[in-house]
């Protein structure tokens, strides 16, 4: 199968970490995309990752471990622009599979 | 402005009628996408073209649907006799196409189309 599974939702405070987690079950990806989406706008890229570690940038850091089908986005000093869904994706040659996304909500 | 456009930009709709949207890639982009997304819903995958050619269609897409990219660059996504359960964001993607590891794609706006 090639099911993805992230939170739907999760509240966190401005300034703060916080780590949306995202696990899958599927044979035959090759990477793993996180894309950010703000409401009523098209996903933007955000990170890829096709090999086991972590992947830094700037305030977003993004983990994969291929053998435990398990990735996490890592968003640190949070700002009210960070608000958003957070979409897990997997990557085929060809193709990409999206999860459901994870709605961040930002407080104050 | 060199990114993925589409237009329109919204649309709607009577039960029934035809509606046709655009998207032109990035130019110099080979492979381009199409995708349905539901409210709280990620973007579930309808097809895609590696230059002019329709290599894959989704189940999602019925006969109603059809899409086009002629010469291999702007592409066509026409819904025939349209259904209130065709009213989403329909959004279009396109990347490289690097047979590598990989091949980020890149979103237009979308259209947002509401049946009545």
């Amino acid at each position: 199968g090639q099911n993805i599974d992230q939170p739907t939702e999760m509240t966190a405070t401005e300034g703060a970490i916080v780590q949306i987690n995202c696990t899958y079950q599927t044979s035959g990806f090759n990477g793993l995309f996180w894309y950010q989406q703000h409401a009523g706008e098209a996903p933007t890229f955000l990170s890829y990752n096709v090999l086991d570690g972590l992947e830094e940038k700037g305030r977003f850091s993004s983990f994969l471990s291929r053998s435990k089908g398990y990735s996490y986005l890592l968003l640190k000093e949070l700002q009210m622009k960070d608000s958003a869904s957070y979409l897990c994706v997997g990557g085929r040659d060809d193709k990409i599979i999206f999860g459901k996304g994870t709605r961040l909500h930002i407080l104050p | 402005d060199t990114g993925v456009s589409q237009n329109p930009r919204h649309k709607i709709t009577k039960r029934g009628q035809n509606v046709t949207f655009r998207c032109d890639p990035i130019s110099e982009h080979n492979r381009l996408y199409w995708y349905r997304q539901t409210l709280g819903q990620g973007p579930e995958f309808l097809t895609y073209f590696q230059n002019e050619a329709q290599l894959e269609k989704s189940r999602l897409l019925s006969d109603r649907f059809s899409a086009e990219r002629p010469k291999g660059s702007f592409s066509t996504l026409e819904i025939q006799r349209t259904e209130q359960g065709d009213s989403a964001m329909y959004l279009c993607a396109s990347s490289q196409g690097d047979r590598g590891q990989k091949d980020t794609q890149y979103f237009g706006p979308g259209t947002r189309l509401t049946v009545l």
